[in-house]
């Protein structure tokens, strides 16, 4: 079975703090993504990377960075956590565009910024 | 800039009705979709899929439909059951997933 891992179901942050979320795919996919869920706005895009060392912004950028040292693993790093980065954070992967193109996704993480 | 969107928030449907779910996309150089469900709590997961150089595709219970003239999605589960309760999102991909707001589909028993 095809597998995403995020390591945090539920996350509790204060203000400041910096934050990682942590991503791991056992694809061996190229492609990672980072979306934020929120009511009234569906999944928005924050990052995703087409390779190791690779990444570019999606819609939301702002206040994220990302890091992938491997392929199978994406961060999602918040620099200094404020409230409303209080979402639901979700990881997918997908391979390189071809026969069969559809992302998959991992479990979520709520996370809570007080 | 582009964006996917879902035409009801809500969709309210009796058990073992049929029930339609759709989308409209707005770039039209995007060639594949996919129709995501998501469970509370948990992580969208894939549906079906369809691409543009096609216009109708069936999976088990659940057709997807394209009409690329007017830009249109739509997902049609058929004898809907409880267990199809949860939010649906479609997606448009080029490089990226673009994904609507996603639609609830809740299920009287």
């Amino acid at each position: 079975d095809v597998k995403v891992t995020q390591s945090s179901r539920y996350l509790v942050k204060r203000t400041g703090e910096k934050v990682f979320l942590e991503c791991v795919q056992d694809m061996d996919h190229e492609n990672m993504f980072w979306y934020r869920q929120d009511p009234g706005l569906g999944l928005r895009l924050i990052y995703f990377s087409y390779d190791v060392k690779m990444k570019e912004k999606g819609d939301i950028p702002e206040g994220y960075s990302v890091s992938r040292e491997k392929k199978e693993r994406f961060s999602l790093i918040l620099e200094s956590a404020s409230t409303n980065q209080t979402s639901m954070y979700l990881c997918a992967s997908s391979p390189m565009d071809g026969v069969n193109t559809e992302a998959f996704f991992g479990q979520g993480t709520r996370l809570t910024v007080v | 800039g582009e964006s996917v969107g879902l035409h009801l928030p809500t969709l309210s449907v009796q058990e073992g009705d049929n029930s339609i779910i759709n989308c409209a996309y707005s770039n039209s150089a995007s060639d594949y979709f996919i129709w995501y469900k998501q469970e509370s709590g948990k992580g969208p997961q894939f549906i079906i899929d369809i691409r543009s150089n096609m216009d109708k595709r069936q999976g088990q219970r659940v057709t997807v439909l394209l009409n690329k003239t007017v830009k249109h999605l739509s997902l049609q589960i058929a004898a809907t059951q409880p267990g199809d309760s949860a939010v649906y999102f479609c997606a448009e991909r080029e490089g990226k997933l673009i994904f609507g707001q996603g639609t609830t589909l809740q299920v009287k028993p």
